[in-house]
């Protein structure tokens, strides 16, 4: 059973510009959350959609915003990067909301 | 790695020993938590889970223990191994909010 996969691994963006990360859930899962990991702040919680609907949402700047499509896959989008936003950014996955599952994240810089 | 720079709280054990780690958890209408292992460059691996109707839940080499009364999480890890090292979070999911809150993480380092 394949895990969650988020694409990019890597990627080196420059201020000001945006960014689109993806992330595909484990087969079956309705499910996905995405979290940034800073070492200053932690695992922080950005959104978490189900069913296409964001049903919770982080505190952070609208320039974060995501969607979630019909297959379950989402993406998530940072508009106006700022050398702050550089960080591990983590989507996990789960069923009935229990058993969340991480992928890999995908870790951006801002430069 | 995402934790470098970090001030985390370090539990520092033999090979072999039993580890204890512990997390205080913020709200008391929390209703799920969940222990992670993070290694450097990955992402966090679930370890075991826990409902607020329990108190006590094992898994192979592995008991979370919950007490609700102080608000309070603990994993153990009986006979660490080296593959053990890591940095360890537990998790709250506020009741029907569908998200985690991590805790601060604590960076587990055996000895040989």
């Amino acid at each position: 059973k394949a895990g969650v996969t988020q694409t990019p691994r890597y990627l080196i963006k420059t201020r000001g510009q945006q960014v689109t990360l993806s992330c595909s859930p484990i087969s079956g899962h309705r499910s996905v959350s995405w979290y940034q990991q800073t070492p200053g702040q932690g695992l922080q919680f950005l959104f978490e959609y189900f069913s296409e609907t964001q049903r919770n949402k982080g505190n952070f700047p609208g320039r974060f915003s995501g969607r979630q499509f019909s297959n379950s896959r989402s993406e998530m989008n940072v508009s106006t990067l700022e050398l702050g936003d550089s960080a591990l950014y983590l989507c996990a996955s789960s069923t009935t909301g229990d058993g969340y599952t991480f992928g890999s994240g995908t870790r951006l810089t801002v430069v | 790695g995402e934790n470098v720079g970090l001030h985390l709280p370090t539990l520092s054990v033999q090979e072999g020993d039993n580890s204890i780690i512990n997390c205080a958890y913020s709200n008391s209408a929390s209703d799920y938590f969940i222990w992670y292992k993070q290694e450097s460059g990955k992402g966090p691996q679930f370890i075991i889970d826990i409902r607020s109707n329990m108190d006590k839940r094992q898994g192979q080499r592995v008991t979370v223990l919950l007490n609700k009364t102080v608000k309070h999480l603990s994993l153990q890890i009986a006979a660490t191994q080296p593959g053990d090292s890591a940095v360890y979070f537990c998790a709250e999911r506020f009741g029907g909010a569908q998200k985690l809150v991590f805790g601060q993480g604590t960076r587990l380092t055996i000895n040989p």
